[in-house]
């Protein structure tokens, strides 16, 4: 059964730190891994996509396929960073099959 | 464009009864799944919607059923009603012809039961 561990259900680092927020999974084959976010009374928004490789609002994330990681990460937070991050992960091509979402990790950026 | 829509934004019910949430997609989307988010827990997948037809179903009882319109817009509905199921449900809608995995989300219905 797949499956998305997000070990930190907080985490609070002080503005201009680095910020890196865990992500491991299982699965069995070669999934989609994404990052979403749910700022503080908005709705839950896709932030990242490891197919796409691409950096939003400064975060990145790797897919690390030897450690089934995908932790993101953002060299110096700002405190509008602080949000709900959850990590989510589909199996590959075009089913129908959902996303598995981890319990997720809020994130606090103190001044 | 409003973005995914749903109603009611609350709703208390008793054990037993039955239920139903609605769901309108962002304007060009045709595919809406559905997910149950409990306190402090991850959004958990229900089941997805295309074409009017179920595609695809998360490990949720029977008791769950949901129904697309032609127009797009989705229904969940649940019949005898648990404790258990006291939660935040989430409607998210995508384009599969783009990318059913880019989901928009509504801002839920949070459902509870006594």
């Amino acid at each position: 059964a797949q499956r998305v561990t997000q070990p930190e259900k907080l985490l609070s680092v002080f503005k201009g730190a680095p910020v890196e927020l865990k992500c491991n999974y299982s699965y069995s084959g070669s999934p989609e891994l994404f990052w979403y976010v749910q700022y503080s009374r908005q709705r839950l928004q896709l932030l990242l996509r490891h197919i796409s490789r691409e950096s939003i609002k400064g975060f990145t994330a790797d897919l690390n396929k030897g450690e089934t990681s995908f932790h993101l990460k953002k060299p110096f937070a700002q405190e509008e960073d602080s949000a709900m991050y959850y990590c989510a992960l589909s199996g590959p091509g075009g089913g129908a099959d959902g996303l598995t979402f981890g319990k997720g990790t809020h994130l606090i950026i103190q001044p | 464009d409003a973005g995914v829509t749903q109603s009611p934004t609350h709703l208390i019910k008793t054990r037993g009864q039955q239920v139903t949430l609605r769901c309108s997609p962002k304007s060009g989307h045709d595919t809406v799944s559905w997910y149950q988010q409990a306190l402090g827990q991850g959004p958990q997948f229900i089941f997805q919607y295309y074409e009017e037809e179920e595609r695809q179903r998360g490990n949720f009882p029977d008791r769950f059923s949901g129904h697309q319109f032609p127009n797009y817009s989705s229904e969940l509905n649940v019949n005898a009603l648990l404790l258990g199921d006291s939660a935040l449900y989430l409607c998210a809608s995508s384009d599969k012809r783009v990318n059913w995995k880019k989901l928009f989300f509504g801002s839920g219905t949070q459902l509870s039961v006594l």
